[in-house]
C-alpha cells in the first residue's frame, strides 16, 4: 500500500535553514510528482512547490522563490524540501503530497512541524 | 494567483442532516483542451493531514463514502454531505489545480449541532 513518511519535528533560529524529507513506498516513486504544502497556525493550506520525480524538474511558488529548494533521491524514493533564511512566519506544519493524474494530491505525509524561534 | 473563497467559514448541522459548503474561484477552472474542471475538495481532521475527497469537481476519490458529493462549473462549486455522520466533523478545503501556485480556500469547519 502507498505510504509517505516524513522526517521529524525541527526547531531552528531565525536566519537558519531546514531540510525536511519525505519517503515514499508502495508505488513507483518516479511515476508520480511530489508537492510540498505548508499550514501555518490558523492559516489556509499553502502550496510551496512541486518536483517531477522522474525528470527532476521543479516548479516553485513565486512567494518562496530564492528560498526554497525541492530535490529528490530516486534510489531512496525520497523527496526533500529545503527552506532557507527562516523567519518566525515560517513556523508551520509542512506536508508532502503525491500528485494524482496531474489533478489532485492523493496521498499525504503525516506532516513535519517546523518551529522558528529565537 | 487564483483566489479561492469558501462559504460559510463554519456550520453546525444535526446528525443525519445535509451539510453544504460553497467555493468560488476568481477565474474559471475549466481547462477547455480536455473539458476537465480542476477543482478538488479535501477533508482535514485535527492532527491529521488533508484527505482527498473529490477531484475534477465531481469525481469521488476511491474509498470515499457516497454521502459526499460535489458539483459546480466555471467558478462556482459545492460540496454536499447528504447525511452528516459524527466522523465527518472536520475542516473542508477546496483547491484549484488549474494553474500554479495551487491555491486553497480558507476552509469551512463542520460541527455537530
Amino acid at each position: 500500500q502507498v505510504q509517505i513518511v516524513q522526517s521529524g519535528a525541527e526547531v531552528r533560529k531565525p536566519g537558519a535553514s531546514v531540510k525536511v524529507s519525505c519517503k515514499a513506498s508502495g508505488y513507483n516513486f518516479r511515476n508520480y510528482a511530489i508537492n510540498w504544502v505548508r499550514q501555518a497556525p490558523g492559516q489556509r493550506l499553502e502550496w510551496m512547490g512541486w518536483i517531477n520525480t522522474g525528470k527532476g524538474n521543479t516548479k516553485y511558488s513565486q512567494k518562496f522563490q530564492g528560498r526554497v529548494t525541492i530535490s529528490r533521491d530516486t534510489s531512496a524514493s525520497t523527496a526533500y524540501l529545503e527552506l532557507s533564511s527562516l523567519t518566525l512566519e515560517d513556523t508551520a506544519e509542512y506536508y508532502c503530497a503525491r500528485d494524482l493524474l496531474d489533478a489532485a494530491f492523493d496521498y499525504w505525509g503525516q506532516g513535519t512541524q517546523v518551529t522558528v524561534s529565537s | 494567483d487564483i483566489m479561492m473563497t469558501q462559504s460559510p467559514d463554519s456550520l453546525a448541522v444535526s446528525l443525519g442532516e445535509r451539510a453544504t459548503i460553497n467555493c468560488k474561484s476568481s477565474q474559471s477552472l475549466l481547462y477547455s483542451s480536455n473539458n476537465k474542471t480542476y477543482l478538488n475538495w479535501y477533508q482535514q481532521k485535527p492532527g491529521q493531514p488533508p484527505k482527498l475527497l473529490i477531484y475534477w469537481a465531481s469525481t469521488r476519490q476511491s474509498g470515499v463514502p457516497d454521502r459526499f458529493s460535489a458539483s459546480g462549473s466555471g467558478t462556482d462549486f459545492t460540496l454536499t454531505i447528504s447525511s452528516l455522520q459524527a466522523e465527518d466533523v472536520a475542516v473542508y478545503y477546496c483547491q484549484q489545480y488549474y494553474n500554479t501556485p495551487r491555491t486553497f480556500g480558507q476552509g469551512t469547519k463542520v460541527e455537530i449541532k
